[in-house]
């Protein structure tokens, strides 16, 4: 069975800083990976999305991710973070069978300190 | 701009009585997810539609919930009677039902039982 762990429940950094969000999946073959952030009282919206090829993938509002199979990962970066970017960020992993479920991680909540 | 819609997006109600929550997805998805967070369990899926066949709903308690797609531009979640323990945030999200997995998904509703 697939799952994904965020090992940080909570991050905090200053705005200007560089923020580096970890993500880990156990998934058996080639992984679709998702960022999801959730800003308070809303709905989640998607960051990025990796399938294959480049394993550096571009999403919105300046964040990127890198898929390292060797490690199993999927962080997630910005080089300079705004204070808008404080919300709860979701690493997922979908399958590729018939159910075309995605898990999801536990969460990171991002405070940015003025 | 296609969006998924829920309605209503805030529901207080007394336990005993029948909660409806209905989600619009956004036209021409062919796949609809419901899921419940919580502080304690974070994002649950509940159940999960296909050309409005439901697929798995094995996320869902059987004996007070129920969900349904009467048609493709509306889904419904129902729970009867309700409990103070299904208070959360229940989401709709919807997605082509391809390869990638990606969903998009409602701004929630959010369910308080008394």
């Amino acid at each position: 069975a697939q799952s994904v762990t965020q090992p940080d429940i909570h991050i905090t950094v200053s705005e200007g800083a560089s923020l580096e969000l970890r993500c880990n999946y156990s998934y058996g073959a080639t992984p679709y990976l998702f960022w999801y952030v959730q800003s308070p009282g809303q709905g989640l919206q998607l960051l990025l999305k990796y399938f294959s090829g480049d394993t550096l993938v571009q999403g919105i509002k300046g964040f990127e991710a890198e898929f390292k199979r060797s490690q199993s990962s999927f962080n997630l970066r910005k080089p300079s973070v705004h204070w808008s970017d404080a919300a709860e960020y979701f690493c997922a992993v979908g399958s590729a069978g018939s159910a075309r479920q995605l898990t999801f991680g536990s969460g990171t909540q991002l405070t940015v300190l003025p | 701009d296609a969006r998924v819609t829920q309605t209503p997006r805030d529901k207080v109600t007394e336990m005993g009585q029948e909660v409806t929550m209905r989600c619009q997805p956004i036209l021409g998805h062919n796949t609809v997810f419901w899921y419940r967070q919580t502080m304690k369990q974070g994002l649950e899926l509940l159940a999960y539609f296909r050309n409005r066949a439901p697929l798995d709903d094995s996320g869902m308690p059987k004996d007070r919930f129920s969900a349904e797609m009467p048609d493709a531009t509306l889904a419904t979640l129902k729970i009867q009677p309700s409990e103070p323990r299904d208070s959360a945030v229940y989401f709709c999200a919807s997605g082509l039902g391809l390869l990638y997995n990606e969903q998009f998904f409602g701004p929630g509703t959010r369910l308080t039982v008394l």
